[in-house]
């Protein structure tokens, strides 16, 4: 079985800011980790995903997340904040090496961005 | 080229009543997807086919909820005697392959009164 717990379901920073929004996941077989954006009144965007070649990653829009095994998480990060990040964010899970394909969603994180 | 289509966008029905909702996966996709988001939640998956079959319905929560696929393309969510708690917006995703990255459509927010 496996899970995703996203910390914080509201981030507020600053334009120009460091952003970093945090997952946890729970998986008793190696993952593949996702992060997805939805922003209001459209579909799920994949910014990124983990699937065991790199453990650091590097999307789009200039957001990376980090694979750590060792600490089960895959947070997200951005150097600087715009204003045209703010939206929903979702860390998503599905095991390797098995027949299941689904997506299993942490509940997300709307991130603000102050001018 | 076109992205997944899901439509109504926004379906109102009253409780007892019937629904079907579509989702027009992007050409060629083999794998699709239904999901379901309830306000303030992530997606929690449904039903994935690939091709024409169900490979995996454990997430469908009730056999009031049914999903088909005659031929490998359009699919079809149906939900007999809507309940309030059906009320959520629906998501659809294909991918190329099963592995392949899910893209979503803008969903059908579906209300029950």
């Amino acid at each position: 079985a496996q899970s995703v717990t996203q910390l914080g379901s509201h981030v507020s920073v600053s334009e120009g800011a460091l952003v970093l929004l945090r997952c946890n996941y729970s998986s008793s077989v190696p993952p593949y980790l996702f992060w997805y954006v939805q922003y209001p009144n459209q579909g799920l965007q994949l910014l990124l995903k983990y699937t065991s070649a790199a453990t650091l990653v590097k999307g789009i829009n200039g957001f990376e997340a980090e694979f750590k095994k060792s600490e089960t998480s895959f947070h997200l990060t951005k150097p600087s904040a715009h204003m045209s990040d703010a939206a929903e964010y979702f860390c998503a899970v599905t095991p390797m090496d098995t027949g299941r394909r689904a997506l299993t969603f942490g509940s997300g994180t709307r991130l603000q961005v102050q001018p | 080229g076109a992205g997944v289509s899901q439509t109504p966008s926004n379906k109102v029905t009253e409780k007892g009543k019937y629904v079907e909702l579509r989702c027009d996966p992007i050409s060629g996709h083999t794998a699709l997807y239904w999901y379901r988001q309830s306000l303030g939640q992530g997606p929690e998956f449904l039903i994935y086919f690939q091709g024409t079959g169900a490979a995996d319905d454990s997430g469908l929560p009730n056999d009031r909820f049914f999903a088909v696929r005659p031929e490998g393309s359009v699919s079809t969510l149906k939900i007999q005697r809507t309940e309030r708690g059906d009320s959520a917006v629906y998501l659809c995703a294909s991918s190329f392959g099963g592995r392949d990255t899910q893209y979503f459509g803008p969903g059908t927010r579906l209300t029950v009164l």
